[in-house]
């Protein structure tokens, strides 16, 4: 099945500064990946997803990178703000949204210094 | 639109015992999957129903099951609860399986066994 590894676990960063989570996936077959943001307490909500047939997608300050021959894909927060403080969890799906549901990565908590 | 709601929100069982947990989905949505969340192995997908049918599981023990009625409305349970199943349940429902970019979680149940 499929497997896919987070990192950081943990990054903080200053605020007005970008942000970088990485995941990694090993199933080729793969082709939906998904961000959520969880804050404490609750519950996970989709906030950017691409499909294995774009590179990259933006919406306002979130972007996402996919590299589909190295298998890996990026979220990228420019101009981090205070309420951007919470645990993003990556997904991938083999069937693109089908019956496989989503692989999770372990997430990556992501703290605003002020 | 109401959202996803999940009932109970907290649960407190001991070992042996079993437990249903529910889920609504959003109105018109008819595809409910479910998915466990604990510190350690981070979200884990459970199973997933679409028109009454169990269409993939996760891979979780038996005690795990399942079932959807014909108004979407989803329900889980474990059976013989062990120390372990003390997690967060949530489901996430989808208008249909392949449109997991429209797919939105529950507030989940939070299930402790003593």
């Amino acid at each position: 099945g499929e497997n896919v590894e987070q990192h950081p676990s943990t990054l903080s960063v200053q605020e007005g500064d970008s942000a970088v989570i990485k995941c990694t996936y090993s199933d080729s077959a793969s082709n939906y990946f998904p961000w959520y943001k969880q804050e404490l307490g609750k519950r996970p909500q989709l906030i950017i997803d691409i499909r294995s047939n774009v590179g990259e997608k933006k919406d306002q300050r979130i972007a996402v990178t996919l590299n589909k021959t190295a298998k890996h894909f990026s979220l990228h927060i420019t101009e981090t703000q205070p309420e951007d403080s919470a645990v993003y969890f990556c997904a991938a799906s083999p069937s693109g949204g089908g019956a496989d549901g989503l692989t999770f990565g372990k997430g990556t908590h992501l703290i605003i210094q002020p | 639109k109401a959202g996803v709601t999940q009932t109970p929100r907290y649960l407190i069982k001991t070992r042996g015992q079993q437990v249903t947990l529910s889920c609504s989905p959003i109105s018109g949505h008819r595809s409910v999957s479910w998915y466990q969340q604990t510190p350690g192995q981070g979200l884990q997908f459970l199973f997933e129903y679409f028109s009454e049918t169990q269409r993939n599981k996760g891979n979780f023990p038996g005690r795990f099951s399942g079932r959807q009625f014909s108004n979407s409305r989803s329900e889980m349970n474990v059976s013989t609860l062990e120390l372990g199943d003390s997690a967060l349940y949530l489901c996430a429902s989808s208008p249909v399986p392949q449109r997991l970019g429209e797919q939105f979680f529950g507030p989940g149940t939070r299930l402790t066994v003593l």
